[in-house]
């Protein structure tokens, strides 16, 4: 059972140059997440998907834009990556979270630096 | 901002020892969850306790839940080695959205 699948799982950039992370999940779950992970700071939301084709922003959207491909993928792009997105990247999926309160399952996670 | 503030950041215990994390929360919420997070993996579920429950087990965990504070807390009995991990907690505010805290960072000393 592969559940939540991200790639890549490491990825270097410079200033300026533009990457795509992707998602895909397997359980056919309606909600998409993308959240970084940053020392001392925890996890914060990036964008979220409730359901395929809509898409809303978070706590941190800025830098980001997101497309929810089908029911199983959710890409997440920089256009013009900066230092200041030097982080851990995480996709989850859920059921419906306002419907249920379902719990959230992770990938593994995309390692990104940008020089 | 963080909704959920974990106490202590860190902790370090002996094999066999139990283990109590703390969560307080700024808002009102659905429900409260616990993640871990074992060093370069994903974050894996523990347990949810819904706002209208008290106390809940699963195994070896207990979390409570205080509304009135806006508190929780993880108890992790017995712990072993394995456990060593980060534990998080999370607030479901609404719908649609988790909002984690920053974590603490446990260690279990053989």
């Amino acid at each position: 059972n592969a559940g939540v699948t991200q790639t890549p799982k490491f990825q270097v950039l410079k200033t300026g140059q533009s990457m795509t992370l992707q998602c895909a999940q397997d359980m056919n779950h309606n909600s998409m997440y993308w959240y970084r992970q940053d020392p001392g700071m925890g996890l914060r939301l990036i964008y979220y998907s409730a359901s395929e084709g809509t898409t809303d922003k978070g706590e941190v959207p800025n830098g980001y834009n997101v497309s929810r491909l089908n029911k199983r993928e959710f890409s997440l792009r920089l256009e013009s990556a900066a230092p200041s997105q030097t982080s851990v990247y995480f996709c989850a999926s859920s059921r419906p979270m306002g419907a249920t309160n379902e719990k959230l399952f992770f990938g593994s996670g995309t390692q990104l630096s940008v020089l | 901002s963080q909704q959920g503030e974990e106490d202590p950041q860190a902790l370090s215990i002996q094999e066999g020892e139990n283990a109590t994390m703390n969560c307080s929360y700024k808002t009102s919420i659905n429900n409260l969850q616990w993640y871990r997070q074992n060093s370069g993996r994903g974050l894996v579920h523990l347990i949810l306790i819904r706002s209208n429950e008290r106390e809940k087990h699963s195994g070896r965990l207990r979390v409570t839940l205080d509304t009135s504070k806006k508190s929780s807390s993880l108890l992790i009995t017995a712990s072993r080695a394995a456990d060593t991990a980060s534990y998080f907690c999370a607030t479901a505010q609404g719908a649609q959205k988790l909002v984690f805290g920053q974590g603490t960072r446990l260690t279990i000393n053989p």
